[in-house]
């Protein structure tokens, strides 16, 4: 069965730090990958996405990931974390190729950035 | 353009009672996708709906269900409410199937007393 693994649950960083979070998938076919943000008392927001081509990829706010396959990892980073960065972070996977939008979420990582 | 639309925001329930939770999607957009959100189980996928029919759905019992009208709206319902109910139901809207991303609603926080 497909899964998601974020390895960091709960990171605190100072403004201006920088950030990866970790994310690995469990699945032998193609895959398409995400990384959504929910702000506090938001909804969930695309950060980026990755479905074929350049395995660096970058998204809104200064984010990049890269899609390293052999490794089934979709790291997400940020050079210098800013307060407003402050949110939970989810990591998702679904079939490329599919005829499926499901989506195979992560269990989210909650960043907390001081100011 | 205006998002992903969900109503009621907020519901309390008794357990045994039924809910019904609604969904417009972004207009245009043909599929639909319900997740459960919860501390514990984190998102999960409920179902999927394109064009009126469920193309998809996850690991939930028979008593979580859901529709598509002709106009891409969709509803879900739980029938039978227990304690364990309790979450934030979201829903997502893309255009397509496939390779294509999804939009989230603001979800609606259901509270199973």
């Amino acid at each position: 069965a497909q899964s998601v693994s974020q390895h960091n649950h709960h990171v605190i960083l100072s403004e201006a730090a920088s950030l990866e979070l970790g994310c690995n998938y469990s699945y032998g076919g193609t895959v398409n990958l995400f990384w959504y943000v929910q702000y506090p008392g938001q909804h969930l927001q695309l950060l980026l996405k990755y479905f074929s081509g350049d395995p660096l990829v970058k998204g809104i706010k200064g984010f990049e990931a890269e899609f390293i396959k052999s490794k089934f990892s979709f790291n997400l980073r940020k050079p210098s974390v800013q307060w407003s960065d402050t949110a939970e972070y989810f990591c998702a996977v679904n079939k490329n190729g599919g005829a499926t939008n499901k989506l195979i979420f992560g269990t989210g990582t909650l960043l907390a950035v001081q100011p | 353009k205006a998002g992903v639309t969900q109503t009621p925001r907020y519901l309390i329930k008794t357990r045994g009672q039924q809910v019904t939770l609604s969904c417009s999607p972004i207009s245009g957009h043909r599929s639909v996708s319900w997740y459960q959100q919860t501390p514990g189980q984190g998102l999960q996928f409920l179902f999927e709906y394109f064009s009126e029919t469920q193309r998809n759905k996850g690991n939930f019992p028979g008593r979580f269900s859901g529709r598509q009208f002709s106009n891409s709206r969709s509803e879900m319902n739980v029938s039978t409410l227990e304690l364990g109910d309790s979450a934030l139901y979201l829903c997502a809207s893309s255009a397509e199937m496939g390779k294509d991303i999804q939009y989230f609603g603001a979800g609606t926080r259901l509270s199973v007393l």
